[in-house]
């Protein structure tokens, strides 16, 4: 049972490029999220998505995208890489659409843009 | 939107005593409220819960307690020990109808003094 699976572990990227952060969940969870964590920040939402073939904004959304590609998968997408985009990405997912399941949450990827 | 405010940002206490976190919220419609502790490099695991139709909850030595009214909950470890050491989170969610993801404080870096 391997729970929320985050891939890549690492990765670093210039600025510009684009790359898609890939999350899969095991637990037959119908919520997903994205966060990103940077220091003395705490965990931000960026995207969510209540059930397959939803999604919506969380705190921070500029300069990402999100596919709900079915029940097990979601995934992030920089299109244009920013510096200020260096950051630790987790993926969550929770039973129930009301967010109010406890979230399980991936070992997250670590990106940096040089 | 939900604010979460988090105190203190450090805490350091010698092993065997008490530890207390305090959080407060913004949003009095937020009913539920978790605690997640991070060690370093790790994810963030869930730790204890609690829903605003309770007002304690007890875990063996973590225990957590709300008031509504005063909009604010707090994380109790006693007795602590070396590997209580690490970064903890609270979080709230408003049922607004919608998985829309939890606010988290910033964080509480609890240090533990052999």
């Amino acid at each position: 049972n391997a729970g929320v699976t985050q891939t890549p572990k690492f990765q670093v990227l210039k600025t510009g490029q684009s790359m898609t952060l890939q999350c899969a969940q095991d637990m037959n969870h119908n919520s997903m999220y994205w966060y990103r964590q940077d220091p003395g920040m705490g965990l931000r939402l960026i995207y969510y998505s209540a059930s397959e073939g939803t999604t919506d904004k969380g705190e921070v959304p500029n300069g990402y995208n999100v596919s709900r590609l079915n029940k097990r998968e979601f995934s992030l997408r920089l299109e244009s890489a920013a510096p200020s985009q260096t950051s630790v990405y987790f993926c969550a997912s929770s039973a129930g659409t009301g967010g109010d399941q406890p979230q399980h949450f991936g070992d997250g990827t670590r990106l940096s843009i040089l | 939107g939900e604010n979460v405010e988090q105190h203190p940002s450090t805490l350091s206490v010698q092993e065997g005593d008490s530890a207390v976190i305090k959080c407060t919220y913004s949003d009095s419609a937020s009913n539920y409220f978790p605690w997640y502790k991070q060690e370093l490099g790790k994810r963030p695991q869930l730790i204890i819960d609690i829903r605003s139709n309770v007002g304690e909850k007890k875990d063996q030595r973590i225990a957590v307690t709300l008031n509504k009214t005063a909009k604010h909950f707090s994380l109790h470890i006693t007795e602590t020990q070396p590997e209580d050491s690490a970064v903890y989170f609270c979080a709230a969610i408003s049922m607004g109808g919608g998985a829309d993801g939890l606010t988290f404080g910033k964080g509480t870096h609890l240090i533990i003094q052999p």
